[in-house]
């Protein structure tokens, strides 16, 4: 069975802050996905890694998938109030197909 | 375009009971998924449809189903309610078959409440 695990589960931090969340597996994954969940809504594609070592960068965002394609790592550099939100990584297993979700990091930014 | 489109948005059921949960892709996606998100557990797959065929499936018992149209649109059936299936109901569609790394569209959700 395939899991992703995410770290922290929850964290709060002063606007201007840096962050880093985590996402481990045992698994080796064809791709991996970041998205973004606001209260009431559903889960928003932020970015989709697929190359082993692979980083993007979008504005003060920097995704980075691991070398041996089982974790990756989201950098959030001066975090801002509208950072808020439950950050969840998603891989696609290189057997199963099916795209498998962690259980998020809940990021609250406070002003 | 229309995004993904669920319903009900709401729902209340009693233990017992049985429920089903309406699914509209977006426009052209033939590749439908269901997840249940609760607090403690994160998202968690339950079945993915492409071109009314059940590609895979998640570990949930069989009071747990679904469907697909020759629309795409999408349903699952939740029988015999239990109190933990309590839970935010997502749908997702996509442009992209399973196994690719395509972007999941995701509704805004049918919450169920099972008193």
């Amino acid at each position: 069975t395939q899991l992703l695990e995410q770290s922290p589960q929850f964290l709060s931090i002063q606007e201007g802050e840096n962050l880093t969340v985590y996402c481990n597996s045992s698994s080796v994954f064809s791709s991996l996905q970041w998205y973004r969940q606001e209260p009431g809504e559903g889960p928003v594609l932020l970015v989709t890694v697929v190359t082993g070592g692979e980083v993007k960068k979008l504005k003060r965002l920097t995704f980075q998938f691991g070398d041996a394609r089982k974790d990756s790592s989201l950098h959030i550099t001066a975090a801002q109030t509208g950072d808020t939100g439950l950050y969840l990584c998603a891989g696609v297993g290189t057997g199963g197909f099916k795209t498998i979700f962690g259980a998020g990091t809940r990021l609250f930014v406070k002003a | 375009k229309a995004g993904v489109t669920q319903t009900p948005r709401y729902l209340i059921k009693t233990r017992g009971q049985q429920v089903t949960l309406s699914c509209s892709p977006i426009s052209g996606h033939r590749s439908v998924s269901w997840y249940q998100q609760t607090p403690g557990q994160g998202l968690q797959f339950l079945f993915e449809y492409f071109s009314e065929t059940q590609r895979n499936k998640g570990n949930f018992p069989g009071r747990f189903s679904g469907r697909q149209f020759s629309n795409s649109r999408s349903e699952m059936n939740v029988s015999t309610l239990e109190l933990g299936d309590s839970a935010l109901y997502l749908c997702a569609s996509s442009s992209s078959p399973p196994g690719m790394a395509g972007e999941l569209f995701f509704g805004e959700g049918s919450r169920l409440t099972v008193l």
